[in-house]
């Protein structure tokens, strides 16, 4: 079954609002990664979180580590057309490194 | 660099029919993985591999073959196509495990009648 569970499946928003998804893990992850899809592309890497609690910023968006590394959230400020896209974020399963899986991703529509 | 190139970028299979996506990176990078992307199911492991020589499986391994006979080279092997493998595959390499930055080809639309 899948390792990582994220929510919402679907978010609409409208320009300007803000914008959160959510990953969670029944186990503790060394790290987290999110990656960004663009309609019709291939995933792009955003960022990965390493320690428990640790917060980055990346201009309109923050991400966090939950403090038993066992969550994480994504949250984008403020909304625009070019944030449009599926959100996924990664997690390498136990001990074995070469495992990464993936939640099933946030698709984020913005309507102007 | 051209990062991680995959051939075809669009197939139509028959069922039954065998056929090799494939993989290449120029980055010298260790790790190189497949993935299936499923309208609502997100990206599930098919196989990865750690370096030339090894791999493994990963979550839906079930009709697809691989071998990592070189560094820059992780082809995928269906060995006799279903309409359930119809789906978007990516290929994504990073320098030495899961634990890295992937980066991922521009994948392969494959449809199985």
């Amino acid at each position: 079954g899948q390792q990582v569970m994220q929510i919402p499946q679907y978010q609409h928003v409208q320009e300007g609002e803000d914008f959160t998804t959510y990953c969670n893990s029944s186990t503790t992850l060394s790290n987290i990664q999110w990656y960004k899809q663009r309609p019709g592309g291939h995933p792009v890497f955003l960022i990965q979180l390493v320690k428990s609690g640790e917060v980055k910023k990346q201009k309109r968006l923050t991400f966090q580590f939950g403090e038993a590394k066992k969550n994480s959230s994504l949250h984008i400020t403020a909304t625009q057309t070019t944030d449009v896209g599926t959100y996924f974020c990664a997690g390498p399963r136990g001990s074995t490194l070469g495992r990464l899986y993936f939640g099933r991703g946030t698709q984020l529509t913005v309507w102007p | 660099n051209a990062g991680v190139t995959q051939t075809p970028k669009f197939q139509v299979l028959k069922t039954g029919q065998s056929m090799t996506l494939q993989c290449a990176q120029d980055m010298n990078h260790e790790y190189m993985s497949w993935y299936r992307q499923d309208p609502g199911m997100g990206l599930r492991l098919i196989h990865y591999s750690v370096g030339a020589g090894i791999t493994d499986q990963g979550e839906v391994p079930n009709g697809y073959n691989v071998s990592r006979s070189t560094t820059e080279d992780f082809p995928l092997r269906l060995l006799s196509a279903a309409p359930s493998q119809t789906s978007v595959y990516f290929c994504a390499s990073s320098k030495t495990s899961g634990d890295n930055e992937q980066f991922f080809g521009p994948g392969t639309r494959l449809t199985v009648l």
